[in-house]
């Protein structure tokens, strides 16, 4: 299940279950979207990104979303492993402005 | 992929001193470099780009002269914070692109910044 945390809200799924982590980004102009993964005491990691002409991108493992008139994102992670677990932020740049501008974050836990 | 290196991983000093804290590439040349701060269980917040050859463009509410940024050079740049206060104290993120806009940003291992 999905609870808020003081800070970060944390997602809670099975070990070998589906992950979707969710996320909505603030300005409609943004044209460039990613999605980061950052263990504890590290750097984020890029995971996957998508433009803005694009509503489905995939990689390995990982699906990403995009809905722009709602301005969400979201990003799927199948069979999830403990080595999933870690802080998932999602970022939005615009091509203009160039720089990356992070959501809020959202904690992956995974249960055995 | 491309490598972002920060130097020191982490660092304590004492208030009122002031602290460099450097962030290279090492596998490619980066005009454009950002450095963002990250407060426990919070997002990162972007605090300034930095243009080799040019200042640096601080995002609102960050203040340019308690964080120095100097890109000397197109695989390093370096953020001072100067006169550092137990607020300071924070985990010091930069990243850099390998190609121009829209391209991929790579980032660094973080800088741990204690300030006692």
């Amino acid at each position: 299940g999905e609870s808020v945390g003081l800070h970060l809200p944390t997602l809670s799924v099975q070990e070998g279950d589906n992950s979707i982590i969710n996320c909505a980004y603030s300005n409609s102009a943004s044209d460039y979207f990613i999605w980061y993964k950052q263990e504890s005491g590290k750097g984020p990691q890029f995971i996957i990104d998508i433009r803005s002409n694009m509503d489905k991108r995939q990689g390995q493992r990982v699906t990403v979303l995009l809905n722009k008139t709602v301005k969400h994102l979201s990003l799927q992670i199948a069979a999830t492993q403990p080595g999933d677990s870690a802080v998932y932020f999602c970022a939005e740049a615009h091509e203009i402005e160039d720089k990356i501008i992070f959501g809020k974050g959202t904690r992956l836990h995974i249960l055995p | 992929g491309a490598v972002v290196s920060q130097h020191p991983s982490w660092v304590i000093c004492k208030s009122g001193t002031s602290v460099k804290i450097e962030c290279r590439s090492l596998d490619f040349q980066a005009t454009t470099m950002f450095w963002y701060r990250q407060f426990p269980k919070q997002s990162l917040m972007l605090m300034a780009t930095s243009n080799e050859g040019s200042k640096a463009t601080y995002e609102q509410g960050v203040e340019k002269d308690k964080f120095l940024i100097n890109h000397a050079s197109l695989t390093l740049s370096t953020l001072t914070v100067t006169s550092a206060h137990p607020e300071d104290s924070s985990f010091y993120i930069c990243s850099a692109r390998v190609g121009g806009q829209g391209s991929e940003a790579f980032f660094g291992q973080g800088t741990r910044l204690t300030v006692v």
